[in-house]
């Protein structure tokens, strides 16, 4: 089955600096790959998704590029400022006959932006 | 328009107790999904539908039902609480499958079980 492993669990940078996180994922037949961003006590909330037939998406300060031959997604955030602090989840469909209609999500990363 | 809204907010029950959190959604989607959150696990599906009077498996089941009576509501169930249910559950919506369009969560369930 689909497995995804998002890195790093924790991030911390400076106000201004960029952040990067990175997840790969098995299942080569994966075409959707969404990333959500939950505050602290919030919920989650989509921030930028992509499909496989692009290989960048861009929307202001966040862009997600996605290398189908490498099975890795990464989310780029520039310029970053204290309301980028929260908690941010990448997620892979499960594809098959008996896993459609499911994703699975990373464990998380931490970010943390220093002032 | 609320969007996705869970009920109740927080409960504390005993182990062995029964309960059942509510999400209804006012979006028109036709698939819902129930999601347990513990620290640094991310989120694990439990029990998901994909239309009013289907539901289905997901990772974590065991311990847990649910129901898609009406297309707005999907109910899960604790039959006998244990400590290991101690968690936060979300449940999410989407007008089409999660395989390739956006989930739109609740504010959670904060779930402690003594």
């Amino acid at each position: 089955g689909e497995n995804v492993e998002q890195h790093p669990s924790t991030l911390s940078v400076q106000e201004g600096d960029s952040a990067v996180i990175k997840c790969t994922y098995s299942d080569s037949a994966s075409n959707y790959f969404p990333w959500y961003k939950q505050e602290l006590g919030k919920r989650p909330q989509l921030i930028i998704d992509i499909r496989s037939n692009v290989g960048e998406k861009k929307d202001q300060r966040i862009a997600v590029t996605l290398n189908k031959t490498a099975k890795h997604f990464s989310l780029h955030i520039t310029e970053t400022q204290p309301e980028d602090s929260a908690v941010y989840f990448c997620a892979a469909p499960l594809t098959g006959y008996s896993s459609a209609s499911k994703i699975i999500f990373g464990s998380g990363t931490r970010l943390s932006i220093r002032p | 328009n609320a969007g996705v809204t869970q009920t109740p907010k927080f409960r504390v029950l005993k182990t062995g107790q029964s309960m059942t959190l509510l999400c209804a959604q006012d979006m028109n989607h036709e698939y819902m999904y129930w999601y347990r959150q513990d620290p640094g696990m991310g989120l694990r599906l439990i029990h998901y539908s994909v239309g009013e009077g289907t539901t289905a498996k997901g990772e974590v089941p065991d311990g847990y039902n649910v129901s898609r009576l009406k297309k707005q509501n999907f109910l899960l169930g604790l039959e006998s609480a244990a400590p290991s249910q101690t968690s936060v559950y979300f449940c999410a919506s989407s007008v089409g499958t999660a395989s390739n369009q956006p989930q739109h969560f609740g504010d959670g369930t904060r779930l402690s079980i003594l």
